[in-house]
């Protein structure tokens, strides 16, 4: 059973540029969460999306935008890329709308962005 | 003021001692407590949760909740090389956004 999975592992991108980041959720979930983990701190939380929706949103700037597709796959979208934007960003899959542990919130391994 | 405060360590004890990992939160509002673990160059994975106040034990590992003063703890006993690891604090209400702290970084010496 596959759990989460991210693509690409890394990536490298100049300052200005837009970047794509992708996420497929665990088999049977169908909500899908982002997080940005700077290093040395905690991950935060960027936006949650179930059925095709951004339902929840946390302290971000419009630059970061995502998209759900019918097969509950997700992209994360982030133009005019800021050097404060490297970090390891987190995708985390669950069930029915909820960002909660009972509801089986599990983590990919992330992208690593190095903005340049 | 952050939601979520961890005491940053890192930590380092030796194979066999019993660990302590400490947060402390402001939002009473919160109803979930969970601790990750992170191993280098890895996603967070649930090592387990608390909904409301008490204690929860599985295994070597222990949480607790005291709601009261706002302060949640992970123990581990009988620590192992194995368990070296960012170690990390999160809470959530009922609406499910969750909120982490910065991790203690955690070395078991053998």
């Amino acid at each position: 059973d596959a759990g989460v999975t991210q693509s690409p592992t890394h990536l490298i991108k100049t300052r200005g540029q837009q970047v794509t980041l992708r996420c497929s959720p665990k088999s049977g979930h169908d909500t899908v969460s982002w997080y940005q983990q700077a290093l040395g701190q905690g991950p935060q939380f960027i936006f949650q999306y179930y059925e095709e929706e951004e339902r929840q949103r946390g302290n971000f700037p419009d630059r970061f935008s995502g998209h759900q597709f019918p097969n509950y796959s997700s992209e994360l979208n982030v133009n005019a890329l800021l050097l404060g934007d490297s970090a390891l960003y987190l995708c985390a899959s669950s069930s029915g709308d909820s960002g909660l542990p009972n509801y089986g919130y599990t983590f990919g391994s992330g992208t690593r962005l190095t903005v340049v | 003021q952050k939601e979520v405060e961890q005491d940053p360590g890192p930590l380092s004890v030796p194979e066999g001692a019993i660990v302590s990992l400490n947060c402390t939160y402001s939002n009473s509002a919160f109803q979930y407590f969970m601790w990750y673990r992170q191993y280098s160059r890895k996603g967070p994975e649930l090592l387990m949760y608390t909904y409301s106040s008490g204690n929860k034990e599985d295994g070597r590992f222990t949480a607790q909740v005291d709601k009261s003063s706002k302060y949640i703890s992970l123990f581990i006993r009988d620590s192992q090389p194995s368990d070296s690891a960012t170690y990390l604090c999160a809470i959530a209400t009922n609406a499910g956004k969750s909120t982490f702290g910065d991790g203690t970084t955690l070395t078991v010496k053998p």
